[in-house]
């Protein structure tokens, strides 16, 4: 298996762009999270989906920020308009709900975004 | 206060020592606890789950007080791969939440 694959890996754009970051969970996975990681904040929840469908989006900072998921294999996470205060690492991670799992998460290798 | 608590050090260690690492978490909801290792400029990945009566993996030991709310990690024999920044993670089954809430972690370093 690939792994949770997330693209683009580097994004560098200008404050009021709108930035699309995507992501491919893994295979049979039924939950896909969003997180955010700063060196001020740490690693953050952003949302997280159910079989495609959102359950948490307490997470996410404001109205700018927006997710979803169509199908079992892609999910986009889109600012719009973006902000110098939104870089940061965007993490995707999948998971299973297999009884015979500990609820271990698989993440993506991150998204580095820079809003200048 | 935050849901989880560690210390961020650095923890500088020489080669072969035992270091131990501890995080607190504030709601006694939770149920499921980890400790995830995040090399810089990667992901986190999953380093060990945390069970209720402790748990060892090689030398890595894991033990959980629930009344005391307090996780620890110790690694025995230090290597220099084991340099990183370790996360305390923990979750809750409370109102179906499935996600993961990570301390801030702490980093170590470990030296020849």
């Amino acid at each position: 298996d690939a792994g949770v694959i997330q693209s683009p890996r580097h994004e560098v754009t200008e404050m009021g762009q709108e930035v699309t970051l995507r992501c491919k969970p893994i295979s049979g996975h039924d939950y896909l999270f969003w997180y955010r990681q700063t060196m001020m904040r740490g690693l953050e929840l952003l949302i997280y989906f159910n079989n495609n469908v959102p359950i948490d989006d307490s997470g996410m900072p404001e109205d700018r920020f927006s997710a979803k998921m169509p199908n079992a294999s892609f999910s986009t996470l889109k600012i719009q308009p973006s902000e110098p205060r939104d870089s940061a690492v965007y993490f995707c991670a999948s998971r299973t709900d297999s009884p015979n799992r500990y609820n271990e998460q698989f993440f993506g290798p991150g998204t580095r975004l820079t809003v200048l | 206060r935050k849901e989880v608590e560690q210390d961020p050090g650095p923890f500088n260690v020489p080669e072969g020592a035992t270091v131990a690492f501890n995080c607190t978490y504030s709601n006694s909801a939770s149920q499921s606890f980890f400790w995830y290792r995040q090399d810089c400029r990667k992901e986190p990945k999953l380093l060990m789950s945390v069970y209720s009566s402790g748990n060892e993996d090689g030398r890595f030991t894991a033990q959980l007080n629930r009344a005391s709310q307090y996780i620890s990690l110790l690694i025995r024999d230090s290597k220099l791969s084991d340099s990183a920044t370790y996360l305390c993670v923990v979750s809750g089954k409370d109102t179906g939440r499935r996600a993961l809430t990570f301390g801030s972690g702490t980093r170590l370093q470990v030296q020849p």
